[in-house]
């Protein structure tokens, strides 16, 4: 079944630490992103890419970094310049506007 | 700030009543779309709706588009316990990058007391 795959579904940081999120679809989808999700708060976007090699800052991209050296993987790097780095984090793809398709998530905390 | 407004923000109602979560953006949207989050899990795509004063119809859920494409509703009749979750509205707007993205609304949580 096509879908996306993302890993781990929980992950603890220490202070200061960096950790990266995994997110592998194949669903042949060009567009790829990121989205964090806070407590009674909507999803706010990270880092987008429409294309391998490629990709664009969102709304919050402060204290993030990405790669997109394949079509099918799009990694987040969560950095220690994130001061509030816990949170739910969703991964995304699609072809067009038309109906993201969404992973599972990563629940992030930091310890 | 933020874009996109919903209300309300939480709505508890007894099995059977029905349902309304509006959603109202600051600026036309060529199209809106609606997601489904269960607890614990993830956004799934509903439906897209891109003329306006667009209706359609999921079984017991009704989508509406305004005439000004400023905002949208969904409207579930008679709700059922397998309802419970957060409804989000999303429309595409410019972000920091270079292209429009969807922007999310906050959601409307909504529990169905049985």
């Amino acid at each position: 079944d096509g879908g996306i795959t993302q890993s781990p579904k929980y992950l603890f940081r220490k202070e200061g630490q960096n950790v990266t999120l995994s997110c592998e679809q194949n669903l042949n989808h060009d567009a790829m992103y990121w989205y964090r999700q806070d407590p009674g708060q909507g999803l706010r976007l990270i880092y987008y890419s429409q294309i391998v090699n490629d990709f664009q800052k969102g709304d919050i991209a402060e204290g993030y970094s990405v790669s997109r050296e394949k079509k099918e993987s799009f990694p987040l790097t969560v950095t220690s310049a994130q001061k509030n780095p816990t949170a739910f984090y969703l991964c995304a793809s699609s072809n067009s506007y038309y109906g993201y398709t969404f992973g599972s998530g990563t629940r992030l905390t930091v310890v | 700030g933020q874009q996109v407004m919903q209300i309300p923000q939480y709505q508890h109602v007894q099995e059977g009543e029905d349902f309304t979560t509006y959603c109202n953006s600051s600026t036309t949207l060529s199209n809106i779309q609606w997601y489904k989050q269960r607890p614990g899990g993830h956004p799934v795509f509903l439906i897209q709706l891109v003329k306006s004063g667009e209706v359609k119809k999921q079984k017991r859920l009704t989508f509406q588009f305004g005439e000004a494409k400023k905002n949208s509703s969904l409207h579930i009749t008679a709700t059922q316990t397998t309802d419970v979750g957060t409804y989000f509205c999303a429309g595409p707007y410019l972000s920091s990058g270079s292209a429009r993205q969807l922007t999310f609304g906050s959601g409307t949580q909504l529990t169905v007391l049985p």
